[in-house]
Formats: C-alpha cells, sequence, structure tokens
C-alpha cells in the first residue's frame, strides 16, 4: 500500500529555521517525484516544487523559488521541506504527494502538516 | 502565471449533476492534455479525482467525468450524492517554468 506519511504540526516563531518531512512507503521511492503543496488557511491550493529523489533533481514553482529547499534521503525514503528563516505568511498546511516519472498529477497524497508562525 | 479560473461555489440536489469549469490560457490547458482534478473534504488531504483531462483513476467512482474544450475544462458529476460536497481543484501544466497550477477551488453544497 502505497502511504506518505508527514511529520507532526510544528509551531515556530518568525526567524526561526524548520524541516519538515514526509516518508513514503509501499513503492520506489526513488522512480516517482515528490511534490508539496500549500495551502494557506481557508485557502485553495498552491503547487510549491517538485524533487526527484532518484538524483535530488528539483522544480521550483517561481512563486516559492529561494524561499524554501527541497531535499530527498534516499536511504530512509524521506523527502524534506526546509526554511531558513519562517515568516508569519508561512502558517499553512503543507502536503507532500507522488507525482509518477513523465506524468503531470499527484496519485497520493500525504496527510499534511500545519506549520504555525507565531 | 496566474491560476486556472473556477467557479466559487456550485450546489446541487441528491441525484442531479453538476458541472464545474476550469479555464486556463492556450499556455496551459489549452496547450497539453494534462488536467487533472482533486477532491478535498474538510481538514483532509485532496484526493485525485480525474488525471489526463478524463481519465479516472482505480476506485474512483464513475460518476465522474471530465473532458476539455479549447482552453477550458469541466468536471462533471452525475448522480450526486451527500459524500460528494466538498472543495474541488483542477490542475493543468504548464509547460513553463511554473510548470504546475492549481485552481482557486470550488465548493460544492450537495442540498
Amino acid at each position: 500500500e502505497v502511504q506518505l506519511v508527514q511529520s507532526g504540526a510544528e509551531v515556530k516563531k518568525p526567524g526561526e529555521s524548520l524541516k519538515i518531512s514526509c516518508k513514503a512507503s509501499g513503492y520506489s521511492f526513488t522512480s516517482y517525484w515528490i511534490g508539496w503543496v500549500r495551502q494557506m488557511p481557508g485557502k485553495g491550493l498552491e503547487w510549491m516544487g517538485i524533487i526527484y529523489p532518484s538524483d535530488s533533481e528539483t522544480r521550483d514553482s517561481p512563486s516559492f523559488k529561494g524561499q524554501v529547499t527541497m531535499s530527498a534521503d534516499k536511504s530512509i525514503s524521506t523527502a524534506y521541506l526546509h526554511w531558513d528563516s519562517l515568516k508569519a505568511s508561512d502558517t499553512a498546511i503543507y502536503y507532500c504527494a507522488r507525482k509518477p516519472d513523465g506524468q503531470n498529477y499527484f496519485d497520493y497524497w500525504g496527510q499534511g502538516i500545519l506549520v504555525t508562525v507565531s | 502565471q496566474s491560476a486556472l479560473t473556477q467557479p466559487a461555489s456550485v450546489s446541487g440536489s441528491p441525484g442531479q449533476s453538476i458541472t464545474i469549469s476550469c479555464t486556463g490560457t492556450s499556455s496551459d490547458v489549452g496547450a497539453y492534455n494534462f488536467v487533472s482534478w482533486y477532491q478535498q473534504h474538510p481538514g483532509k488531504a485532496p484526493k485525485l479525482m480525474i488525471y489526463d483531462v478524463s481519465n479516472r483513476p482505480s476506485g474512483v467512482s464513475s460518476r465522474f467525468s471530465a473532458s476539455k474544450s479549447g482552453n477550458a475544462a469541466s468536471l462533471t458529476i452525475s448522480g450526486l450524492q451527500a459524500e460528494d460536497e466538498a472543495e474541488y481543484y483542477c490542475s493543468s501544466y504548464t509547460g513553463s517554468s511554473s510548470y504546475l497550477l492549481f485552481g482557486g477551488g470550488t465548493k460544492l453544497t450537495v442540498l
């Protein structure tokens, strides 16, 4: 069974750093892209970027480029999203999702992580 | 690049059919057959309902269908059920640095 299990909710102060995780299981982690999607409170979905764990190739949304860093650790089938310095406007739910290589949709999603910056 | 345009809300009675539109441009929806649709219930993660314009993943009800014409795509839900009440998002590949775009979302209310 394909599963993407994300780390728990976070409460941080502005200026702090944060790394959230997304652990994959039930499939070959290096054969699919992992994407990150932001959902601000009461708002819609925003695509942030994708990473291919096999070689860590990334594609960033222009809206988020330079704001966050995506990474992946093949040895433990886990993808990460990292902020150096959080802002209050980073308060949102962050989802990871699996994207088949060569396709342009997300077929499995993590449960989401609520990040609160205050 | 701007988000794809969806109506803020639609509604229908049980058993009826509804259609949700998703309007893009000749650079995204109109250029590629890579439109997908997601269902999101409150407090839950999105769920893939349609990919590549009109394909249903295994396990998704045949009551859900979708199509595309020009720069606009649409999702139709027939035989509305109470469990269909949710937010629906369209998405399209753009082929540019923006890569993927989502629509603003449409709240479906089953009356």
